[in-house]
């Protein structure tokens, strides 16, 4: 079976810092990995994606991943985070048609 | 946002009910996936749909149940409602590729009392 974890529930950083967001996983074959953010109340909207290729991914918002398959993870970056940064982020993969998420990480920044 | 909508936004039901779920997809996709968001939780797959058809399911009981009609528009009906129903139900509408990405709704909240 697939599973996903994030293993912080909860990240704090300063305003103008970078930022990392954890995602790790466990999949047989090859994944697809995603990243979702989810503000109060409100669906998951799309981040990145991993498919194939280039291990560093670049996404909406200035956020990127690093795909890292020999320690299948799959870690959320930016380089300065924004006050408007915070919010739920989700990590997820998917193999065979069926979707896996994390239980999503709380991302806080400080003004 | 996306073209995803969900209606209603909030209901409250009993339990022992049933309720119906709607969503309708994006334009120029085929297949729809349903979540269960319990509060402080991840989404939980409960199916997907493609061409009426479902081809994928998550580890939820018969009670859970969907449709698709032609213009891929999609219902999730729940039968026997449990207080643990509670939770948001969140509908994505994609491709039918494996790694498309899926754009999700805003979600309907459920309340089973």
């Amino acid at each position: 079976a697939q599973s996903v974890a994030q293993p912080e529930d909860q990240v704090n950083v300063a305003e103008g810092n970078p930022l990392t967001v954890k995602c790790t996983y466990s999949v047989s074959g090859n994944p697809y990995l995603f990243w979702y953010v989810q503000y109060p109340n409100r669906g998951l909207q799309f981040l990145l994606k991993y498919i194939t290729g280039d291990n560093l991914v670049k996404g909406s918002y200035g956020f990127e991943a690093e795909f890292n398959k020999s320690q299948t993870s799959f870690h959320l970056k930016k380089p300065s985070a924004l006050v408007s940064d915070s919010a739920l982020y989700f990590c997820a993969v998917r193999a065979r048609h069926i979707p896996t998420f994390g239980r999503g990480t709380s991302l806080i920044v400080h003004p | 946002e996306t073209g995803v909508t969900q209606s209603p936004t909030h209901l409250i039901k009993t339990r022992g009910q049933q309720v119906t779920l709607r969503c309708s997809s994006q334009s120029g996709h085929n297949t729809v996936s349903w979540y269960q968001q319990a509060l402080g939780q991840g989404p939980q797959f409960i199916f997907q749909y493609y061409r009426e058809e479902e081809n994928g399911r998550g580890n939820f009981p018969p009670r859970f149940s969907g449709l698709q009609f032609p213009n891929y528009s999609s219902e999730l009906n729940v039968n026997a409602l449990e207080l643990d129903d509670s939770a948001l139900y969140l509908c994505a509408s994609s491709t039918d590729r494996e790694e498309a990405t899926q754009y999700f709704g805003p979600g309907t909240r459920l309340t089973v009392l």
